[in-house]
């Protein structure tokens, strides 16, 4: 089955800098890669998702990159805010949105003012 | 248009107990995803349901675990006789569907904010 790899676990940044954090696949079936933001205590929120069919794609501050050679997909940050803190996931799955998506460990990120 | 609604937020059942874990997805939306989420892991497919069937229950445990999507009411996913193993935060997301181009398509999935199972 597919198995998805997410770097680093923890995240510390000042206010301004950029943040990336990777993530890695095993299934190249797999062809959709959404991105969620989960604040304590509630749900993950997707901010930002990708298709195989495209390379990057922006969104604002937060920009994704895939590279399905290798499989793997990175998520950028740019221009930190104390609010952007909360735990980032990476899922990979194939076909549609929420089915069957297999996600990483997660991703602490601090932002510090 | 509210999101999609789960409830108990927290459940509290002693090993042996029935839990029963409800979700209202999005108004239009007629597809539901559980997902459980351990203690500092990642979330973890569990089952797939459009109204009255159960599309993909691979990733449920095969025993203790249950899930329906009636065609009125909420999305349950039921467990019997509880362990401690269990105590988790569970997600519903839901979705709908639609036609792009020649192609049915799930749009994105919106998650609810979870019930936290705590078996004592």
């Amino acid at each position: 089955g597919e198995n998805v790899e997410q770097h680093p676990s923890t995240l510390s940044v000042q206010e301004g800098d950029s943040a990336v954090i990777k993530c890695t696949y095993s299934d190249s079936a797999s062809n959709y890669f959404p991105w969620y933001k989960q604040e304590l205590g509630k749900g993950p929120q997707l901010i930002i998702d990708i298709r195989s069919n495209v390379g990057e794609k922006k969104d604002q501050r937060i920009a994704v990159t895939l590279n399905k050679t290798a499989k793997h997909f990175s998520l950028h940050i740019t221009e930190t805010q104390p609010e952007d803190s909360a735990v980032y996931f990476c899922a990979a799955g194939i076909g549609d949105s929420g089915y069957a998506l297999n996600f990483g460990k997660g991703t602490s990120l601090l932002v510090t003012p | 248009n509210a999101g999609v609604m789960q409830n108990p937020r927290h459940l509290v059942r002693r090993r042996g107990q029935e839990a029963r874990l409800r979700c209202s997805p999005m108004k239009g939306h007629s597809h539901v995803y559980w997902y459980r989420q351990l203690p500092e892991e990642g979330l973890k497919f569990m089952v797939y349901l459009q109204k009255e069937n159960i599309i993909d229950e691979s990733g449920m445990p095969k025993e203790r675990f249950s899930a329906e999507f009636p065609k009125e009411g909420p999305s349950i996913l039921r467990i019997q006789q509880v362990v401690r193993g269990d105590s988790a935060a569970y997600f519903c997301a839901s979705s709908v569907s639609s036609l792009v181009g020649t192609r049915q398509m799930n749009t994105e999935a919106f998650f609810g904010q979870g019930t936290r199972l705590t078996v004592v």
